[in-house]
């Protein structure tokens, strides 16, 4: 069974900064991880998916890598901005079967 | 840019009472699928439908759930007699063909149950 574990669970980081988060799964048999973010009591952006033949994806500042062998990924976000601040999720796909969550990290960037 | 709709945005219901959530999916996707994240938890799977039917449920997704696609555009979860525990937001997505992907998520709908 698919779990998806994401730390840190918070990240606060000042304004400019760059940063990582994590994410690994426990079943390395993929085809894709989906990175995800959540504004408080809103719904899920999808932000990045990840194909398992792939290595990374861009998009404007943020990059997000995966290697299926250790079974993690990092979504990296490039000068952080107040705007960034929100819950980002990751989430593993394997084939048809549903989506599996992390719980995500909460990131606050401070002005 | 196409988006999943969702319908109500929030709905405060007893104790017992029967619940309809809907959901429009994107026009040309064919898989859908109903989520729940209770309050400070993960998002959660409850079911996903395809070909109009259930592919897939979880454990969670008992009975007194039913989903129903009644007119080729709309897509709908029902809860039969709504639980203080059934308090969640709910997010409806959908996916096209193929497993690479990306699945789209809606806005959610929060339902409180008193």
């Amino acid at each position: 069974k698919q779990e998806v574990t994401q730390i840190p669970a918070a990240l606060s980081v000042p304004e400019g900064e760059n940063l990582v988060l994590n994410c690994s799964f426990t079943d390395s048999a993929i085809y894709n991880l989906q990175w995800f973010r959540q504004d408080p009591g809103k719904g899920l952006t999808s932000l990045l998916l990840i194909q398992s033949s792939q290595r990374e994806q861009t998009s404007g500042r943020l990059n997000a890598s995966l290697d299926k062998s250790s079974g993690r990924s990092t979504l990296y976000i490039a000068a952080s901005q107040p705007g960034d601040s929100a819950t980002y999720l990751c989430a593993a796909y394997s084939g048809n079967t549903p989506l599996v969550f992390g719980k995500g990290t909460r990131l606050s960037v401070i002005a | 840019e196409p988006e999943v709709t969702q319908t109500p945005s929030h709905q405060v219901t007893q104790m017992g009472q029967e619940v309809i959530l809907r959901c429009v999916p994107i026009s040309n996707h064919l898989y859908f699928y109903w989520y729940r994240q209770i309050l400070g938890q993960k998002v959660e799977f409850l079911v996903s439908f395809y070909n109009n039917e259930i592919s897939e449920k979880s454990e969670i997704f008992d009975d007194q759930f039913s989903v129903e696609r009644p007119d080729g555009s709309n897509f709908t979860l029902k809860i039969r007699s709504t639980k203080l525990e059934d308090s969640a937001m709910y997010f409806c997505a959908s996916k096209p063909q193929g497993p690479g992907n990306t699945i789209y998520f809606g806005e959610g709908s929060w339902l409180t149950v008193v």
